[in-house]
């Protein structure tokens, strides 16, 4: 059984540019959650998406956007990108959105912005 | 707002040793909070999970509580072995279902 997987692991960008992100989920899980994790820190609440609608969103621009695909599997996007985006990028997936399913993380993407 | 804290932010012990890390939490209401471990540049990996109705939860030499009246959560590593040095961080799921988390306790376990 395939965990979550995210691609690529890692990725370099200039100020400016743009990027995407990928993630399938944990088989069977219908829900995807995006994270940054800077450097010392605990992961921040990025987005989440169900049934390919953002459901909830957290204190992030408009840079970052996002989509889910019908089969589940979702992108991050960050435009115009800053140094300040550098950062771990994790994706968690779970079934379903009652508030007490464990989440399952990937292995992330490490963004580093030049 | 919820505000999660974790102390210590590092330690280092001898092998063998039992050690408790700690957790502490603003807001009572909580659906579960769950216990990470994470290597250098690597994703989290979930080690217990705790519903807001329930007092601890057992995984082998870990063993994690939970006291939501007084915000408080410890894990308890029994035995600590090389292998357990990484970042261990807690994480509340509160009302609106996404995680907050702590900074991390960098764990360091001696040969």
């Amino acid at each position: 059984d395939a965990g979550v997987t995210q691609s690529p692991t890692h990725l370099i960008k200039t100020r400016g540019q743009q990027v995407t992100l990928r993630c399938s989920p944990k088989s069977g899980h219908d829900t995807v959650s995006w994270y940054q994790q800077a450097l010392g820190q605990g992961p921040q609440f990025i987005f989440q998406y169900y049934e390919e609608e953002e459901r909830q969103r957290g204190n992030f621009p408009d840079r970052f956007s996002g989509h889910q695909f019908p089969n589940y599997s979702s992108e991050l996007n960050v435009n115009a990108l800053l140094l300040g985006d550098s950062a771990l990028y994790l994706c968690a997936s779970s079934d379903g959105q009652g508030g007490k399913e464990k989440l399952f993380f990937g292995s992330g993407t490490q963004l580093s912005v030049l | 707002k919820q505000e999660v804290t974790q102390i210590p932010a590092a330690l280092s012990v001898p092998e063998g040793e039992n050690l408790v890390l700690n957790c502490s939490f603003t807001d009572s209401a909580i659906y579960n909070l769950q216990w990470f471990r994470q290597d250098p540049g690597k994703g989290l990996t979930s080690l217990l999970l705790i519903q807001s109705s329930q007092r601890e939860q057992t995984s082998g030499r870990l063993n994690a509580s939970l006291d939501k009246s007084s915000g408080r959560s410890t894990l308890y590593i029994a035995a600590s072995q090389p292998g357990d040095s990484a970042t261990y961080l807690c994480a509340v799921k509160n009302s609106s279902y996404k995680l907050i988390f702590g900074s991390g306790t960098r764990l360091l376990v001696r040969p």
